[in-house]
């Protein structure tokens, strides 16, 4: 099972500044990864997938980067609706899918 | 714009078996270009994929559940349904269901239902 580690647990910023999260799979997943984004008491929403294709309706604001074991999502402009938890997923190696165990993105 | 709504108990006895239903609306599970997918996060943690279902009628399931999941499909009333049994207090969790959109590689899901919490307690 392929484990995903993301990185910082919290990441505290302003808004207007730019945010930057870090996902690391245990082994390589190529460019198989999602990033999803999830508010309290809300379902997960799907903001990249193919580790840097914005999903439908995703401002430009959000982009991803990174293959192998190495991704990061940035958001370039922080909006008051973008303080979340965001998830990474793996879709190389499954079953199971699996992953990370979030990066929650607080107001600093 | 499809649509998907959970729905079941949101109690369950220890030992018993947990049901949900996933109805899915604005879109045709057969039109056999998706998947059907559960997953659920554990209260204040992280998301667990549990295993999905083909409108054919296949699945494929988490091997760390596999021996207590059953993912069934019903095309005529376009829901798709879970069940786990001999549950314990380690299930207690919001369960979601999703439609996963897949390439030659694997899947993402979107869009989400709005998940329900399960609690299991006697």
């Amino acid at each position: 099972e392929i484990v995903m580690t993301q990185s910082p647990a919290t990441l505290s910023v302003s808004p207007g500044e730019r945010a930057t999260l870090s996902c690391r799979a245990s082994q390589s997943v190529r460019s198989n990864l999602v990033w999803y984004q999830q508010k309290p008491g809300q379902a997960p929403r799907l903001l990249i997938y193919g580790a840097s294709t914005r999903a439908t309706g995703i401002p430009a604001r959000f982009s991803g980067s990174g293959s192998g074991t190495e991704f990061t999502l940035t958001i370039s402009s922080l909006q008051s609706e973008d303080f979340a938890v965001y998830y990474c997923q793996q879709y190389n190696n499954w079953p199971p899918y699996t992953f990370g165990q979030g990066t929650k993105l607080e107001i600093k | 714009q499809v649509r998907l709504q959970e729905s079941g108990p949101g109690l369950v006895k220890p030992s018993q078996t947990l049901s949900l239903t996933c109805t899915v609306s604005g879109g045709s599970i057969s039109s056999g270009a998706y998947y059907w997918t559960w997953i659920r996060q554990h209260p204040g943690k992280g998301l667990e994929w549990i295993g999905y279902i083909y409108y054919s009628g296949s699945t494929y399931y988490n091997p760390s559940l596999k021996s207590r999941v059953t993912i069934s499909v019903d095309t005529s009333k376009n829901h798709f349904s879970l069940k786990l049994s001999s549950v314990t207090a380690a299930d207690t969790a919001v369960y979601y269901c999703a439609r996963e959109h897949s390439s030659p590689q694997g899947g993402w899901f979107d869009p989400w239902g709005q998940g329900t919490l399960v609690t299991v307690s006697s």
